[in-house]
C-alpha cells in the first residue's frame, strides 16, 4: 500500500505564501489524493481532491487562498495570504485497494 | 447540508466491549463508502475500519479480528464495534464519509477511554 511522507512543520509570516508537500511513494506515483485540515481542538475538514495531474476540486466553503499543484510523486498545498486561522494540522490522505492511508501531517505555524 | 454525528464513546475497562454508532444526513447514505478514523490527543490521524457502499469491509491490521464496521442503509447509520479493547485503542474516533474513496467529510467524534 502507499506511504505518504510529509514534513513535521511549516512556519510562515502573516499575509505571506506557503507550499506544504505530501509525497507518494514509489510505485503509486500517479495516486489522487485529498488535503484535510485540523484546527486545535476541532475536527478535520477536507479542503480539497488533487489528481496526479493537478487538477483539484475543493470541498465548499473552502477559501480561494488555498490550491493544489502536482508535479511527479509529489502533492502540494499553497496557502496564500496567511491569516492566524490558517494555522493547523494539514494531513494528505488516499485510498489503495483495502485501505485508507494518511500522512503523518504538517503542523504549519504562522508567525 | 452533509452532517456526520457519532455516539457511544466513554470509559471502559481493558477486555471491554463498546459499540459507536454515527447518525449520517444530507446525503445518499447507501451510495457512498464509509470509514471511521481515530487520533490518540496529540498525535497524527489512524485509519481504523471502512465499509463500501455494497458493504465490503476493510481493516487497519491493529484493530483486524477485534472490531467489526457495519451499516443500516435504511436508517442511514454506520456503527463500529469494538471488543478486546486495549488502551491503545484509547483515542477519538471520527465518522467520515467518501466520495470516489477520498474523505469528504469529518465527524465531529467521540472519546474512548480504555482504563482500569
Amino acid at each position: 500500500q502507499p506511504v505518504l511522507t510529509q514534513s513535521s512543520s511549516a512556519s510562515a509570516s502573516l499575509g505571506s505564501s506557503v507550499k506544504l508537500t505530501c509525497t507518494l511513494s514509489s510505485g503509486h506515483s500517479s495516486y489522487t489524493i485529498a488535503w484535510h485540515q485540523q484546527q486545535p481542538g476541532k475536527a478535520p475538514r477536507y479542503l480539497m481532491k488533487l489528481e496526479g495531474s493537478g487538477k483539484y476540486n475543493k470541498g465548499s466553503g473552502v477559501p480561494d487562498r488555498f490550491s493544489g499543484s502536482s508535479s511527479g510523486a509529489d502533492r502540494y498545498l499553497t496557502l496564500s495570504n496567511l491569516q492566524s486561522d490558517d494555522e493547523a494540522d494539514y494531513y494528505c490522505e488516499t485510498w489503495d485497494s483495502n485501505s485508507w492511508v494518511f500522512g503523518g501531517g504538517t503542523k504549519l505555524t504562522v508567525l | 447540508e452533509v452532517q456526520l454525528l457519532e455516539s457511544g464513546g466513554g470509559l471502559v475497562q481493558p477486555g471491554g466491549s463498546l459499540r459507536l454508532s454515527c447518525a449520517a444526513s444530507g446525503f445518499t447514505f447507501s451510495s457512498y463508502a464509509m470509514n471511521w478514523v481515530r487520533q490518540v490527543p496529540g498525535k497524527g490521524l489512524e485509519w481504523v475500519s471502512g465499509i463500501s457502499s455494497g458493504g465490503t469491509t476493510y481493516y487497519a491490521d491493529s484493530v483486524k479480528g477485534r472490531f467489526t464496521i457495519s451499516r443500516d442503509n435504511s436508517k442511514n447509520m454506520l456503527f463500529l464495534q469494538m471488543d478486546s479493547l486495549r488502551a491503545e485503542d484509547t483515542a477519538v474516533y471520527y465518522c467520515a464519509k467518501s466520495a470516489n474513496w477520498q474523505i469528504d467529510y469529518w465527524g465531529q467524534g467521540t472519546l474512548v477511554t480504555v482504563s482500569s
